[in-house]
């Protein structure tokens, strides 16, 4: 069965610093890999996906994350984050095979200082 | 194309009572996935639908918990006799092949008082 870690539960940085957020999984072959961004209140948005390829992934709102076999991760990152992005981030990772249902990660609680 | 509709956004039901959860998938998706997001939790899987049948439920709570996706229709998420421990937000996804990144609802928050 897969499995995701998210290591930091709370993530603070100032506006216009970078950002990067932690994921490890585990699964015993290729995953798919996710992230998705939660606002207050709202369901979850798609910000970018991983299935296989360019392990470099672009994504929405000038997001990116990097799948890295090696150390079983898929960071995600932004080089200058925006006060609107402020948010619950979660990591996902989907099986390659059967019946493929996401695992999700606890979540990072992104807050932006001004 | 409007996506994924759940209703009601909020529900609260009084212990003992039943609560029923809809999910209109986008359209052109024909499978529905059920979530709980519990507080300061992540998301937990519930049940994977397509059209009339149930494709996965081992996240299902084997008593009082039930799902259906009809030929026609939303999906339901059907909660008998809800206890306190039930209240939680419950989000609905629907994907067109099963092998695609989500598209989520909005949730259902469900409180039990």
């Amino acid at each position: 069965a897969q499995s995701v870690t998210q290591p930091d539960i709370h993530i603070t940085v100032s506006e216009g610093a970078s950002l990067e957020l932690r994921c490890n999984y585990s699964y015993g072959a290729t995953p798919y890999l996710f992230w998705y961004v939660q606002s207050p209140g709202q369901g979850l948005q798609l910000l970018l996906k991983y299935f296989s390829g360019d392990t470099l992934v672009q994504g929405i709102k000038g997001f990116e994350a990097e799948f890295k076999r090696s150390q079983s991760s898929f960071n995600l990152r932004k080089p200058s984050v925006h006060w609107s992005d402020a948010a619950e981030y979660f990591c996902a990772v989907g099986a390659s095979g059967g019946s493929y249902i996401p695992t999700f990660g606890r979540g990072t609680s992104l807050i932006v200082h001004p | 194309n409007a996506g994924v509709m759940q209703n009601p956004r909020h529900l609260v039901r009084r212990r003992g009572q039943e609560a029923r959860l809809r999910c209109s998938p986008m359209k052109g998706h024909s499978h529905v996935y059920w979530y709980r997001q519990l507080p300061e939790e992540g998301l937990k899987f519930m049940v994977y639908l397509q059209k009339e049948n149930i494709i996965d439920e081992s996240g299902m709570p084997k008593e009082r918990f039930s799902a259906e996706f009809p030929k026609e229709g939303p999906s339901i998420l059907r909660i008998q006799q809800v206890v306190r421990g039930d209240s939680a937000a419950y989000f609905c996804a629907s994907s067109p092949t099963g092998q695609d990144g989500y598209t989520f609802g909005s949730g259902t928050r469900l409180t039990v008082v």
